[in-house]
């Protein structure tokens, strides 16, 4: 158990629809990330958050947005869905954001994933 | 742009038969990489992070080294339960962690 929480399990849903996936980060850690994982792309970088703010962009879609509470807990809301958007979705936690120059590169730990399916 | 290739994509070993996983990279100032293991439908464990080359980091059967273009998993006497998918990902400059496809192992008893 690597202590990242994420809710729920499983999601199925219909294109078109909004849904919003939440990510508790492990006690103490202020960096959470999202990724998605689907069958042919690998596990992929959305976004990262370190204490409320966003820090760095990936491949995420205008049709998705995230954010940080001051709780540290994260959402993943992803609207206007479609058939592509069915994949796997993780979040990960480190206890510092990744230094820009300098320093060490804290390990990222993983949480269950939520599956989504759209139908 | 950082690419990570892992290789093979897929072995089969039986029990007790040693082997290598290759990960190469092509990256610009590497500031870490990582070993993760991930089970069907679950998320990646942490397993090595390895920061700069001649490092090696071992965990009971497995073992990590780290050269100036590649890492190299080394699984001694596997057992069934070490059958997982082993993912490698990067990290340099102010990039975000960049992930390999991973290699599918399968250990049979």
């Amino acid at each position: 158990d690597s202590g990242v929480t994420q809710t729920p399990k499983h999601l199925i849903t219909a294109t078109g629809q909004r849904v919003t996936l939440r990510c508790s980060p492990r006690s103490g850690d202020l960096s959470v990330y999202w990724y998605q994982q689907s069958l042919d792309q690998g596990l992929q970088f959305l976004i990262q958050y370190y204490n409320g703010e966003e820090r760095a962009k990936g491949n995420i879609l205008e049709r998705f947005s995230a954010q940080q509470f001051p709780d540290l807990h994260s959402e993943l809301n992803l609207s206007s869905l479609e058939l592509g958007d069915s994949a796997l979705y993780f979040c990960a936690s480190s206890p510092h954001r990744l230094l820009l120059a300098g320093g060490s590169t804290d390990t990222q730990y993983f949480g269950p994933g939520t599956r989504l399916t759209v139908l | 742009e950082d690419q990570v290739t892992q290789s093979p994509e897929a072995l089969r070993l039986q029990e007790g038969e040693s082997s290598s996983l290759n990960c190469s990279y092509t990256v610009s100032g590497l500031r870490g990489l990582f070993w993760y293991r991930q089970d069907p439908g679950k998320g990646p464990e942490f397993l090595f992070t390895l920061y700069s080359a001649g490092e090696e980091k071992e965990k009971e059967r497995l073992k990590a080294t780290l050269t100036k273009k590649e890492s190299f998993l080394h699984i001694t006497a596997p057992k069934p339960e070490d059958s997982a998918t082993y993912l490698c990902a990067v990290i340099s400059g102010n990039t975000p962690l960049v992930f390999g496809k991973g290699t599918r192992l399968s250990v049979i008893a």
